[in-house]
């Protein structure tokens, strides 16, 4: 299957700073990819849509101000966590539509905020 | 919204066993897919299905898309001590780059006794 990479794995920050997630798919371009976020034995919830070369869609509820997001190019999608509070703490995994009409994951991002 | 019942929540069976969940939907999807996710780690494709009444295997699992495109069900025989994890259903009506766009269903844990 085709594979997206996601960049930390986990990170610690102190509250109040910001934090960069990158999803990359590294064997096909997406013009589309979906972040999600996951709280301990929880389901996976969509957070957001980025868009390549122009801006993200957000699920209801979502802060766009908070979690922002760019989709600089078809290989890559950054989700940046904004002053950053222990509440945002949680398991952030991106996907990517690729051909066949599948959908494939990173292998998360692990967000501890102190 | 749309909401994806999946059932059982948990299970707990002896190596060699078969085991089924399911999945059910309060509305209609062109698309159903089952994941398995591992702790710390994002979720990984096992079965897509594109067609009410489609069955398909990939290796000992197999997955039904119901006739009325509100359900699917998975099946995995003969398990193994690597078959624990988490199981997702996922469901999407959405079509070209917004092929990721997913609700998820709460997940089913596997535990296999040796």
């Amino acid at each position: 299957g085709a594979v997206v990479s996601q960049h930390p794995s986990w990170v610690i920050c102190k509250s109040g700073t910001s934090v960069k997630i990158e999803c990359r798919s590294l064997d096909f371009q997406a013009t589309t990819m979906f972040w999600y976020r996951q709280f301990p034995k929880q389901s996976l919830m969509l957070m957001a849509t980025s868009n390549e070369g122009s801006k993200a869609t957000y699920e209801q509820g979502v802060e766009k101000d908070k979690f922002l997001i760019n989709h600089a190019s078809l290989t890559l999608s950054t989700l940046t966590v904004t002053s950053a509070h222990p509440e945002d703490s949680s398991f952030y995994i991106c996907s990517a539509p690729s051909g066949g009409r599948k959908a494939f994951f990173g292998q998360g991002t692990r967000l501890t905020v102190v | 919204g749309q909401q994806l019942n999946q059932s059982p929540q948990s299970m707990f069976i002896q190596e060699g066993e078969d085991v089924s969940m399911n999945c059910t939907s309060s509305s209609i999807f062109n698309t159903w897919l089952w994941y398995k996710q591992e702790p710390g780690e994002g979720p990984v494709l096992l079965i897509a299905l594109y067609k009410a009444g489609e069955l398909t295997s990939n290796g000992r699992l197999t997955a039904q898309f119901g006739i009325t495109r509100k359900d699917s069900f998975l099946n995995i025989s003969a398990s193994i001590p690597s078959d624990v994890g988490i199981y997702f259903c996922a469901g999407t009506n959405a079509g070209g780059t917004s092929y990721g766009k997913l609700t998820f269903g709460q997940g089913t844990i596997l535990t296999v006794h040796p």
